[in-house]
């Protein structure tokens, strides 16, 4: 079966604009969580998505923020874009939102602003 | 500062070798997951490990669990070149999906 898809695979955007990243997660999954990975922080926690509600957060701030759809397809937005936003932008989806169930990561959105 | 620190940050070893990472916390974790990343790819799940003192094997892969929880390693024998790649430790403190990264070991093993 298709694994998770996020598009697009790469993206470059200048200060102050905005961008939207999506997440279509496999088949099935109905919990959708993201992360930011970067050289210097490494993969860090954005948030977590499971039947349209936001179930965890991260700590970063109100800028980015995030929603799923009934499909379970989910969307990241990041306003007021700052260089320090340039990083890979991971989604991970699996069946549940628990830890005991296994997450499927995405190839990432490589996010870079200029 | 990271919850969870990983050692060393970079290896380069030879075919054959053997060697160890390391993943450190002050923190409890319910759960901790190991996984590998290859460029351009998002990580892979190699293996979760969920009670204390817990020992899993994946064929040249042994993962460990602190008695503690707060600590994990991952030992390789005899590297191979597939083996290349950003490893990365991740606890869990909870039962939901949030889970704390580790800092990563970039393991590059030369044929």
């Amino acid at each position: 079966k298709a694994g998770v898809t996020q598009t697009p695979r790469y993206l470059i955007k200048t200060r102050g604009q905005q961008v939207t990243l999506s997440c279509s997660p496999i088949s099935g999954h109905r919990s959708v969580s993201w992360y930011q990975q970067t050289p210097g922080q490494g993969l860090q926690f954005l948030f977590e998505y499971f039947s349209e509600t936001q179930r965890n957060k991260g700590n970063f701030p109100g800028r980015f923020s995030g929603r799923q759809f009934s499909n379970s397809r989910s969307e990241m937005n990041v306003s007021t874009l700052e260089l320090g936003d340039s990083a890979l932008y991971l989604c991970a989806s699996s069946l549940q939102p628990s830890a005991k169930n296994i997450q499927y990561f995405g190839a990432g959105t490589r996010l870079s602003v200029l | 500062t990271q919850l969870l620190e990983q050692s060393p940050q970079f290896l380069s070893i030879q075919e054959g070798e053997n060697l160890t990472v390391y993943c450190n916390s002050s923190s409890v974790f319910s759960s901790l997951q190991w996984y590998r990343q290859e460029p351009g790819e998002g990580p892979v799940l190699l293996v979760t490990v969920v009670t204390g003192g817990e020992v899993k094997k994946l064929k040249r892969l042994t993962f460990q669990f602190g008695d503690a929880r707060k600590d994990s390693s991952l030992h390789i024998t005899a590297a191979q070149p597939g083996d290349t790649g950003l490893y990365l430790c991740a606890g869990a403190r909870g039962t939901g999906n949030q889970f704390y990264f580790g800092t990563g070991t970039s393991l590059t093993v030369i044929p």
